[in-house]
């Protein structure tokens, strides 16, 4: 069975200083990872994915994550925290079966304090 | 913008109704996945369509069910609802020649009293 892991429910950092949102995974197969980012009433949207290719992962706005195997792990970060990326943000797993359901972490609210 | 809209933005039943929850998605994505978001959670796989077939499902019971149109709209469907039903619910869509790339919509926040 595939899940995610979010370790922190609630993240707060000031604004231009650097962002750290922690996931881990567990997964039978070699596992497609995503991060999702979600503001209020808008719908998610797709920051950037982990498909077997290169372990470190460039996304939209500055985000990147790094595939660590090892430590099954998928942490998402971000140099300097801008106020506009105080959202929800959801660490996700594809499984390949089940018609390729995303499975979701249950998410980390971002605040960023000016 | 995805170019995946959903209607209504909000809604309010009562414990027992039925609901339908409509999902337009953009030309060419031939596959429509919905989701339930509960409040505080993250969203959890309901079930796919592809070419008007259910073609996976997560853990809900068949009370949830759905449909898929050739005009590239969806709907989901959920008799006798129950209090916890209250959910954010999303659709999302994806092109066939892009597995790895959902659009989702905005949602339909379902309120059941």
């Amino acid at each position: 069975a595939q899940s995610v892991t979010q370790l922190d429910s609630h993240v707060s950092v000031s604004e231009g200083t650097p962002v750290l949102l922690r996931c881990n995974y567990s997964s039978s197969y070699s596992p497609s990872l995503f991060w999702y980012v979600q503001h209020p009433n808008k719908g998610l949207q797709l920051l950037l994915k982990y498909t077997s290719a290169a372990t470190l992962v460039k996304g939209i706005n500055g985000f990147e994550a790094e595939f660590k195997k090892s430590e099954t792990s998928f942490h998402l970060t971000k140099p300097s925290a801008h106020m506009s990326d105080a959202a929800e943000y959801f660490c996700v797993v594809r499984t390949p079966y089940a018609g390729n359901m995303l499975t979701f972490g249950g998410g980390t609210r971002l605040m960023v304090k000016p | 913008e995805t170019g995946v809209t959903q209607s209504p933005t909000h809604l309010i039943k009562t414990r027992g109704q039925q609901v339908t929850l409509r999902c337009s998605s953009q030309s060419g994505h031939n596959t429509v996945s919905w989701y339930q978001q509960a409040l505080g959670q993250g969203p959890q796989f309901i079930f796919q369509y592809y070419r008007e077939e259910e073609n996976g499902r997560g853990n809900f019971p068949p009370r949830f069910s759905g449909l898929q149109f050739p005009n590239y709209s969806s709907e989901l469907n959920v008799n006798a609802l129950e209090l916890d039903d209250s959910a954010l619910y999303l659709c999302a869509s994806k092109p066939r020649e892009k597995a790895d790339t959902q659009y989702f919509g905005p949602g339909t926040r379902l309120t059941v009293l």
